[in-house]
């Protein structure tokens, strides 16, 4: 199994571009969630997915969207990017929930200009 | 106002040591995590807790549902197990993280 994946690894955008993080996983898990990790803050939640066609918003959700077509991919949009979306983020995926182990990908590191 | 607290922020240790690392949280959970973030930046999970007490090699992790506090323990710390150890909390409907504790075994 390749886990969870996630592309790219780096990025740069400018202020006012979009693009989409890609997140992938093969465990067949039901539960896939995305992060931001930011410098003296910690993780925090942007939005979550607990099945197939299911998302909801975490803590952080505002220029985001998600969707969840199939079980095995959980993309992020950036509508339009600003600076303050720079940061690293993770994808998660887990059985069926946070009751159970969480699985992270690599992380990407995007930087807003 | 954190709703995740650890300490504390900075661990330096000599191999060999027992190390202890703590988590408070403020709200009520249905599950708290530990993580393990390599210096590479990976991050990976070491335990999920509801109650009392989980073991696996030389990490120990201990949950006080009542007091909201969890500890996770090192036994015979190895330069290897530097890394940040990160709390996580799930209430349910939402996950809060502590900011991380940075810990540095030296040999």
């Amino acid at each position: 199994n390749a886990g969870v994946t996630q592309t790219p690894k780096f990025q740069v955008l400018k202020t006012g571009q979009s693009m989409t993080l890609q997140c992938a996983q093969d465990m067949n898990h039901e539960y896939m969630s995305w992060y931001r990790q930011d410098p003296g803050m910690g993780l925090r939640l942007i939005h979550y997915s607990v099945g197939a066609g299911i998302t909801d918003q975490g803590e952080v959700p505002n220029g985001y969207n998600v969707s969840r077509s199939t079980t095995e991919d959980f993309p992020l949009r950036l509508l339009s990017a600003a600076p303050s979306q720079t940061s690293v983020y993770f994808c998660a995926s887990s059985l069926r929930g946070n009751f159970y182990e969480q699985y992270f990908g690599p992380g990407t590191r995007l930087t807003v200009t | 106002k954190n709703e995740v607290e650890q300490s504390p922020q900075n661990l330096t240790a000599q191999e060999g040591e027992f190390i202890t690392i703590n988590c408070s949280y403020s709200v009520g959970i249905s599950a708290l995590h530990w993580l393990q973030q390599h210096p590479g930046g990976g991050i990976v999970s070491l335990f999920m807790l509801s109650s009392g007490k989980k073991k696996h090699g030389r990490l120990i992790a201990t949950i006080n549902i009542q007091e909201k506090h969890s500890s996770l323990h090192i036994t015979a710390s190895h330069p290897r197990d530097s890394a940040v150890y990160i709390c996580a909390v799930w209430t349910g409907n939402q996950f809060y993280f502590g900011t991380g504790t940075s810990l540095t075994v030296i040999p």
